[in-house]
């Protein structure tokens, strides 16, 4: 069974703070994929990252960068110097190797509200 | 850049009545997905696609849902008697399969928002 975590419901800051958002996953498999996706209010849900098991360096990219550490079995996500167009509700998901039709387990969610 | 693209935005069916949600997945994507959101919950698997079969299905995906690819470019889902419950967006997604198709990517469209009265 796979299990994603985000303890954070909800997270509120000022433009321009750093936010991390923090993911705990959990699965049996020896290799997995982990991503973040993000859901702005318009509803869509965009695709930020992918990381796979065997890769644990961090990962920036602009604003955003990605903590993976295979030992707590956390893969956060930070944005640095937030901007109101940032906010978004943003899920964490899972696909594990033995997953025949590759789905994705998704955490909860955390939204995020960015304020001017 | 290529889109998956979703139709209706918005469907409001009666209770009771079957509906058919409309996929255009990415054009050489070869894998196809429906997962679906009750409002303010989390994305929740429903079903994947791959050369013409169901790879693999979640426990909500029960006899009252159904899926096909009636032509080269649609995906589509069905639900034959609805209920209340079954009110929720659905997403449509694609991947591609290149390599290993594990852990590729999947694209989402917009979503389809149904309500059932």
């Amino acid at each position: 069974a796979q299990k994603v975590t985000q303890a954070q419901t909800e997270i509120s800051v000022v433009e321009k703070e750093d936010v991390t958002l923090d993911c705990v996953y959990e699965t049996r498999d020896t290799t997995y994929y982990l991503f973040w996706y993000k859901q702005p209010p318009s509803g869509e849900l965009v695709f930020l990252i992918r990381r796979n098991s065997f890769d644990e360096q961090n990962e920036i990219s602009g604003r955003y960068s990605w903590n993976f550490q295979k030992s707590t079995s956390s893969f956060n996500f930070t944005i640095t110097a937030s901007q109101v167009v940032d906010s978004a509700v943003y899920f964490c998901a899972l696909n594990g190797q033995n997953n025949a039709g590759n789905m994705l387990t998704f955490g909860g969610g955390t939204r995020l509200m960015v304020k001017p | 850049e290529p889109e998956v693209t979703q139709t209706p935005s918005h469907q409001v069916t009666q209770m009771g009545q079957e509906v058919i949600l409309r996929c255009v997945p990415i054009s050489n994507h070869l894998y196809f997905y429906w997962y679906r959101q009750i409002l303010g919950q989390k994305v929740e698997f429903l079903v994947s696609f791959y050369n013409n079969e169901i790879s693999e299905k979640s426990e909500i995906f029960d006899d009252q849902f159904s899926v096909e690819r009636p032509d080269g470019s649609n995906f589509t889902l069905k639900i034959r008697s609805t209920k209340l419950e079954d009110s929720a967006m659905y997403f449509c997604a694609s991947s591609p399969r290149t390599g290993s198709y594990r852990g590729q990517p999947q694209h989402f469209g917009d979503g389809t928002r149904l309500s059932i009265l």
